[in-house]
């Protein structure tokens, strides 16, 4: 079937601007992750949804970011007022919920954000 | 706090040889430990875990819980296993976020 998928693949904005990533993730995976990966952080946690409640959101970085999710399923990464240090890679990924020793993640092929 | 250290940045071995890519971690519990791997131009995705206790594409890797290490290896090294590598842990029971190193650019020289 089709894995994670994430759009813009890339996106090019000002700073100050607003900006909205998407993910959509494998079909009945109800667990769904957002990550960042930039030079010299590696990949960095930022949000966790199980269904649509977000139950860890300890890593945004600030009150610029925010995540939804609707319907159990797409989700929807907003950054505000931009700035040149959100230059990363957005990543998504999928699981599957509840399984101990079970948390394989499937990734998204990831939005490139540059904010100039 | 938990945290995954991977002490190499790049490694370059040569085509036949043996691959030892390091990870230790630190977690208070137990963890669930896997190494991610990311070919150019292609997703990052998962290559292995301790708890399935198997061979992809020639690797093992085995969580010795006494030195805290996940080390990833292959006996002989092929051309194909050029990648980035990222060792990674979450909480084992559950759903948690993943928690990365920060990657090994292993080269393989032909």
């Amino acid at each position: 079937g089709a894995g994670v998928s994430q759009s813009p693949s890339n996106k090019v904005t000002e700073k100050g601007k607003d900006v909205e990533l998407r993910c959509d993730p494998i079909s009945g995976h109800t667990a769904l992750y957002w990550y960042r990966q930039s030079l010299g952080q590696g990949l960095e946690f930022l949000i966790y949804f199980q269904g649509n409640s977000a139950p860890d959101k300890s890593g945004l970085p600030s009150d610029r970011f925010s995540a939804e999710r609707t319907g159990g399923s797409v989700s929807t990464l907003t950054i505000q007022r931009t700035q040149q240090e959100d230059s990363a890679v957005y990543l998504c990924a999928s699981s599957h919920s509840g399984r101990a020793g079970g948390n394989e993640q499937f990734f998204g092929p990831g939005t490139r954000l540059t904010v100039l | 706090a938990q945290r995954v250290t991977q002490p190499e940045k790049l490694l370059s071995v040569f085509k036949g040889a043996p691959v030892e890519l390091k990870c230790n971690y630190s977690y208070s519990g137990s963890p669930e430990l896997f190494w991610y791997v990311q070919y150019s131009r292609q997703r990052l995705q998962l290559l292995l875990r301790h708890i399935s206790r198997e061979s992809i594409k020639g690797f093992t890797a085995d969580l010795n819980k006494g030195e805290t290490s996940f080390h990833l290896k292959k006996p002989f090294a092929q051309e194909e296993d050029s990648a980035m590598y990222y060792c990674a842990l979450s909480r084992y029971f559950g759903n948690e976020k993943l928690t990365f190193g920060t990657g090994t650019r292993l080269t393989i020289i032909p």
